[in-house]
């Protein structure tokens, strides 16, 4: 099916790690991305093509990608990390764009 | 820098035609690298992409809403514009700009306008 799912909340203590997951059929076709968004505030993009980082995004920001699950990692998990962070990717006919419903991430 | 701006009516009637105009400064809108699209989010939810444009005028949009929507745009202005119509409660959201990149393999938004609310309320 052409949908992409992510679990809704994950914690992390402030320094560890953290992976957040994106799943769907079409990721075995297409890159995912990532995007990190806080309150009050635009998505910003911080993977892309998978696995490669804008300008200005930190490298503790890394991502991955096998079968039809897409993964975002944070090493080292900062206060200000702590937002929504949503993937998308093309879906199954190549024409349209994916969300996924979003993974809202506390930092502890 | 390039830099979206979005602009709308902050309050539509329902059964109305939402409009939305992006504003495209800092680059040219007719970059053969990349379509401009429009993606909204209902207070407390998720991202729903609405539909995507090149400045050629060729369109894709989101297969649930396509029936509403008509994307355009103007080269001469440096933008692009969004029509959704008979719109209800269901539409009120933050609508986004952005800029689509990417190859064969991935689409991406690399830039984003700031959004601007859209409420639909008698």
């Amino acid at each position: 099916s052409s949908e992409l799912t992510q679990d809704p909340a994950v914690s992390v203590a402030l320094g560890q790690t953290v992976r957040i997951t994106c799943q769907g059929d079409t990721l075995r076709n297409y890159y995912p991305s990532w995007y990190q968004q806080k309150p009050g505030q635009a998505p910003v993009l911080v993977i892309y093509g998978k696995k490669n980082r804008p300008s200005g995004i930190p490298d503790r920001f890394s991502g991955s990608s096998s079968g039809n699950t897409a993964s975002l990692t944070i090493t080292g998990a900062q206060a200000e990390d702590e937002a929504d962070y949503y993937c998308n990717s093309r879906d199954s006919s190549g024409n349209h764009v994916l969300f996924g419903g979003g993974t809202k991430l506390t930092v502890l | 820098q390039l830099q979206l701006q979005e602009s709308g009516p902050g309050l539509v009637k329902p059964s109305e035609t939402l409009s939305l105009t992006c504003s495209v400064s800092g680059g040219s809108i007719s970059s053969s690298s990349h379509y401009w699209g429009c993606i909204r989010q209902p207070p407390g939810k998720g991202l729903e992409w609405i539909g995507s444009i090149y400045y050629s005028g060729s369109t894709y949009y989101n297969p649930s809403l396509e029936s509403r929507v008509t994307m355009s745009v103007d080269t001469s202005k440096n933008q692009f514009s969004l029509k959704l119509s008979s719109v209800t409660a269901a539409d009120t959201a933050v609508y986004y700009c952005a800029r689509l990149t990417g190859l064969a393999v991935d689409w991406y938004f690399d830039l984003w306008g700031r959004g601007t609310l859209v409420t639909v309320s008698s």
